[in-house]
């Protein structure tokens, strides 16, 4: 089993819907949580960061973590053919913050 | 303001041959990494440099070396390429022991 799973989609949405991508991970001692933006050929660019359990919200971006339940969440408000990229999530454990373990990213297609 | 750079951008290679791949951030930072990215598996490290003059290995780290040559610069050599390095590379950097990651754009490699 994977330490984090996240479904791969695609998942395809028309335009102004809002979107739900989300992740499940095994190892309690993640606390730092992230969202990356991919588009197709390009590096993976930060989208979200959150620290332990709660809601941030960053314009039409809203990211979740439950972290007594393994969770956390993406939400994208209003969304735009703009979004159409991968999501990856990314979490890592204090003291090796920077050592990211990933999610194989869902696939997201806005449609007009 | 450049970010991260990588070169080359593609390359296909013959198993066996050995090749380099290049990799500087402008950005000053401190730790810099070496990922591969396989459809259905994410993103992986292979391994990174925390600080000047260190590295270790990452997740798979087999097949593989690096060279931090300077703050800006970190590169991973395939000694002796084989099928199963086919793969899109990613280097990212960070400021030090924080989260955010910043993604090059990456080298698409194909070992025949």
């Amino acid at each position: 089993q994977k330490e984090v799973e996240q479904d791969p989609g695609p998942l395809s949405v028309p335009e102004g819907a809002i979107v739900s991508l989300n992740c499940t991970y095994s190892n309690s001692a993640f606390q730092y949580f992230m969202w990356y933006r991919q588009y197709s050929r390009k590096g993976p660019e930060l989208l979200m960061y959150t620290y332990s359990s709660g809601n941030k919200e960053d314009g039409r971006f809203t990211a979740q973590v439950d972290k007594s339940s393994k969770y956390i969440s993406l939400f994208i408000r209003d969304s735009q053919p703009s979004d159409s990229a991968t999501y990856l999530c990314a979490m890592s454990a204090a003291g090796t913050a920077s050592k990211l373990t990933f999610g194989t990213g869902t696939r997201l297609q806005v449609t007009l | 303001n450049a970010g991260v750079t990588q070169t080359p951008k593609f390359q296909v290679l013959k198993t066996g041959q050995s090749m380099t791949l290049q990799c500087a951030q402008d950005m000053n930072h401190n730790s810099m990494y070496w990922y591969r990215q396989d459809p259905g598996m994410g993103l992986r490290l292979i391994y990174y440099s925390a600080s000047e003059g260190t590295t270790d290995k990452g997740e798979v780290p087999n097949g593989y070396n690096v060279s931090r040559l300077n703050k800006r610069e970190f590169s991973l050599r395939l000694e002796s390429a084989a099928p199963s390095q086919t793969s899109v590379y990613f280097c990212a950097s960070s400021e030090g022991y924080r989260e955010t990651q910043y993604f090059g754009p990456g080298t698409r490699l194909l070992v025949l």
